[in-house]
């Protein structure tokens, strides 16, 4: 079934902008959503649709998707971004949902 | 304001069954497809299941974990999403989320989550 790679950990200092990536084969051919996890909190729909921020969420966060790398961006990160990002497609092939393993922005 | 949970958790030993629920309220539960999501303790996301809303034939589809052991059910008359599980594993152990579950052309997305059921199997 299809895999999507992310990394683990992602730093960065306050006010600089985190890139997490989501990689797949072919991952610009699928759409990609994103979800946000607060430690403790259950996910939010942060991105849908490769680069569509649902109601609610601020313009600092973007997307992006080509290729075999989707990108989540944060700009301006503050503190309270800090938490679990994961990527996620459905398999139409396999029809079955899913999920990147999960990063971490840490913001230093 | 669109609101979801999960009841039903609990601590079950392995072989049994437990059945979860999902109460929706916010929004006009019949028009959509409902999904499962657990999460074990310290680990990622991990996809259960779905079901298509009635219009759309009402049928599930599965994870590969957990089919022929886990069903999914929907109660549009009382805005109620199920969860069955039988057979159940000491690695289905998780906190087990409910979400609404938006059906695009070729891609479909959880948009809106309820906060958790704990499940935990163990002897």
């Amino acid at each position: 079934s299809y895999v999507l790679t992310q990394p683990p950990s992602v730093s960065v200092a306050p006010g600089k902008t985190a890139k997490i990536t989501c990689g797949g084969n072919k991952i610009g051919d699928k759409s990609v959503h994103w979800y946000q996890q607060r430690p403790g909190q259950a996910p939010i729909l942060v991105m849908s649709y490769d680069s569509d921020r649902p109601s609610g969420i601020p313009e600092r966060f973007s997307g992006s998707n080509s290729k075999n790398t989707a990108t989540l961006s944060i700009s301006r990160v503050e503190a309270g971004d800090e938490a679990d990002f994961y990527c996620q497609v459905w398999d139409r092939d396999n029809k079955i949902l899913v999920f990147g393993g999960g990063t971490k922005l840490t913001v230093l | 304001e669109i609101e979801l949970e999960e009841s039903g958790g609990g601590l079950v030993q392995p072989g049994r069954s437990l059945r979860l629920s999902c109460t929706v309220s916010g929004f006009e539960f019949g028009d959509y497809a409902m999904t499962w999501v657990r999460q074990a303790p310290g680990k990622g996301l991990d996809w259960v299941g779905f079901i298509r809303r009635r219009s759309d034939g009402g049928t599930s589809e599965y994870a590969a974990s957990v089919k022929g052991r886990f069903t999914i059910s929907r109660d549009d008359s009382k805005s109620i999403a199920y969860l069955q599980m039988d057979s159940l594993k000491v690695e289905d152990t998780g906190l087990y989320y409910c979400s609404r579950f938006r059906l695009g052309s070729g891609t479909h997305f959880l948009d809106y989550w309820g906060r958790g059921a704990l499940v935990t199997v163990s002897s």
